[in-house]
């Protein structure tokens, strides 16, 4: 069975601070993890994935993260805000045989930017 | 670009009135989804289909129905939508293999009044 926790439903941050999203996952088979972006009323759109290559993934909008093994941890991290990137931010983990290629959701966490 | 396109964006219906929301893909992806998202809640899959397999999940109303007629075009029937299916509705898709990363649309938010 597969989980995902997101520590933090609600993170505030300052402009040109560092974010700092968590993902903790459990998976009984080797995992693959995405992280996805939500603003308001639209879709998700994929900011980065592991899938068992470099440990360091890096994404889109100045995003990366970290895949710890050891940890069973996936964080999200970016240098530096900024106001645009306000949003929901969703950890999703996934198998890769039969019904573990489904993803199984964190509950999200909602990144405000503060000027 | 390759895509994944929802219409409408927006879908008012009445209080059981039957309703179809729509998807379509460029990104000629086998796999095609449907997910439900409430406010404040992280999207729960409805079903998908693996080329023509339909794949129901478990805790999907009865109320929800889907058709896929071709590669391209996925669809979400709600029979007789209640003030509880008033939500935002998502499709995404994927290639099948061993790392199935999905593609969302922009979603439909639907209002039952």
């Amino acid at each position: 069975a597969q989980s995902v926790t997101q520590l933090g439903s609600h993170v505030s941050v300052s402009e040109g601070a560092l974010v700092l999203l968590r993902c903790n996952y459990s998976s009984s088979v080797p995992p693959y993890l995405f992280w996805y972006v939500q603003y308001p009323n639209q879709g998700l759109q994929l900011l980065l994935k592991y899938t068992s290559a470099a440990t360091l993934v890096k994404g889109i909008n100045g995003f990366e993260a970290e895949f710890k093994k050891s940890e069973t941890s996936f964080h999200l991290t970016k240098p530096s805000a900024h106001m645009s990137d306000a949003a929901e931010y969703f950890c999703a983990v996934s198998g890769n045989a039969g019904n573990n290629r489904k993803l199984i959701w964190g509950l999200g966490t909602s990144l405000a930017v503060n000027p | 670009d390759a895509m994944v396109i929802q219409n409408p964006r927006y879908q008012v219906t009445q209080f059981g009135k039957p309703v179809t929301l729509s998807c379509s893909q460029t990104l000629n992806h086998n796999v095609m989804y449907w997910y439900q998202q409430k406010s404040s809640q992280a999207p729960k899959l409805l079903f998908h289909y693996y080329d023509k397999d339909f794949n129901n999940e478990a805790d999907t109303p009865d109320n929800f129905q889907s058709r896929r007629p071709n590669t391209s075009f996925c669809f979400l029937d709600i029979r007789s939508p209640g003030l509880g299916d008033a939500a935002m509705y998502l499709c995404a898709t994927s290639k099948a293999g061993p790392i199935e990363t999905q593609y969302f649309g922009p979603g439909t938010r639907l209002l039952v009044l």
